[in-house]
C-alpha cells in the first residue's frame, strides 16, 4: 500500500499569516495514463470532508485562491496564503493513483 | 447541486450484519465510480471500497475485504454497502463519496453527510 506521510500534524497559525503542509508518497504517484491523482481535503469542526485541490494543483470549483496546491513525484504541498478563522480543521491529502490512501490530518488551529 | 445522502446507519452486535445506502442527485449517476470511506471517531480518513460505474469493477481495503460488498443500481441511482461480519473496530462514520471519473476511487469530488455505525455488545 502506498503511504502518505503528512507533516506537520498539528499546525497553530496567526490570523492572515501563511501556512503550509507537507504530504509525502511512498511510492510516485504518476498514474500510467499520465495524471497525478493527488487531491487535498479540508475537514470542518463537525462536517463532512470537502475537496479543495486536485491533481496537485487544481483548485475545485468556490474554493478561495488563498488555497493552492504544488508539487511532484512523491512531495506535495499544500499552502493558505493568508488564513482565516474559516480555515481551521483538518487537511487530509489523498493520493488515488495506486488505489486510495489518505494522509494522518493535519490539524489547524488558530493561535 | 451534487446530494449524496447516506441512510443505514446504527448500533449493531458484533458479528452481525448491516446495509448501507446511499442516494444520488443532481449528477449522470450512472457515469460515476462511487466510493465509501469511513472515518472512526476521533481519528483520520479510511477509504473502504468503491465500485466502477457500471457496477463491473469492485474494490476493497483489505481490513474490509470478504465482509463488505459494495454494489450499485443506476436505475435507481443508488450504492449500497453490505456489511457482515461485524468488528468493533468497523465503528466508524461511513461516508458516501462520488467520483470524478468512471473507473474508480481516485478522485473524489463529492461527500456525503455520513452515517454513524456503532459495532458494540
Amino acid at each position: 500500500d502506498v503511504v502518505m506521510t503528512q507533516s506537520p500534524l498539528s499546525l497553530p497559525v496567526t490570523l492572515g499569516e501563511p501556512a503550509s503542509i507537507s504530504c509525502r508518497s511512498s511510492q510516485g504517484l504518476v498514474h500510467i495514463d499520465g495524471n497525478t491523482y493527488l487531491s487535498w481535503f479540508q475537514q470542518r469542526p463537525g462536517q463532512s470532508p470537502r475537496r479543495l485541490i486536485y491533481r496537485v494543483s487544481k483548485r475545485d470549483s468556490g474554493v478561495p485562491d488563498r488555497f493552492s496546491g504544488s508539487g511532484s513525484g512523491t512531495e506535495f504541498t499544500l499552502k493558505i496564503s493568508r488564513v482565516e478563522a474559516e480555515d481551521v480543521g483538518v487537511y487530509y491529502c489523498m493520493q488515488g493513483t495506486h488505489w486510495t490512501t489518505f494522509g494522518q490530518g493535519t490539524k489547524l488551529e488558530i493561535k | 447541486d451534487v446530494q449524496l445522502l447516506e441512510s443505514g446507519g446504527g448500533l449493531i452486535q458484533p458479528g452481525g450484519s448491516l446495509r448501507l445506502s446511499c442516494a444520488g442527485s443532481g449528477f449522470n449517476f450512472s457515469t460515476h465510480a462511487m466510493s465509501w470511506v469511513r472515518q472512526a471517531p476521533g481519528k483520520g480518513l479510511e477509504w473502504v471500497s468503491s465500485i466502477r460505474s457500471g457496477g463491473i469493477g469492485t474494490f476493497y481495503a483489505d481490513s474490509v475485504k470478504g465482509r463488505f460488498t459494495i454494489s450499485r443500481d443506476n436505475s435507481r441511482n443508488t450504492v449500497d454497502l453490505q456489511m457482515n461480519s461485524l468488528r468493533a473496530e468497523d465503528t466508524a462514520v461511513y461516508y458516501c463519496a462520488k467520483d470524478a471519473t468512471a473507473i474508480r476511487g481516485a478522485e473524489l469530488d463529492s461527500w456525503g453527510q455520513g452515517t454513524l455505525v456503532s459495532v458494540s455488545s
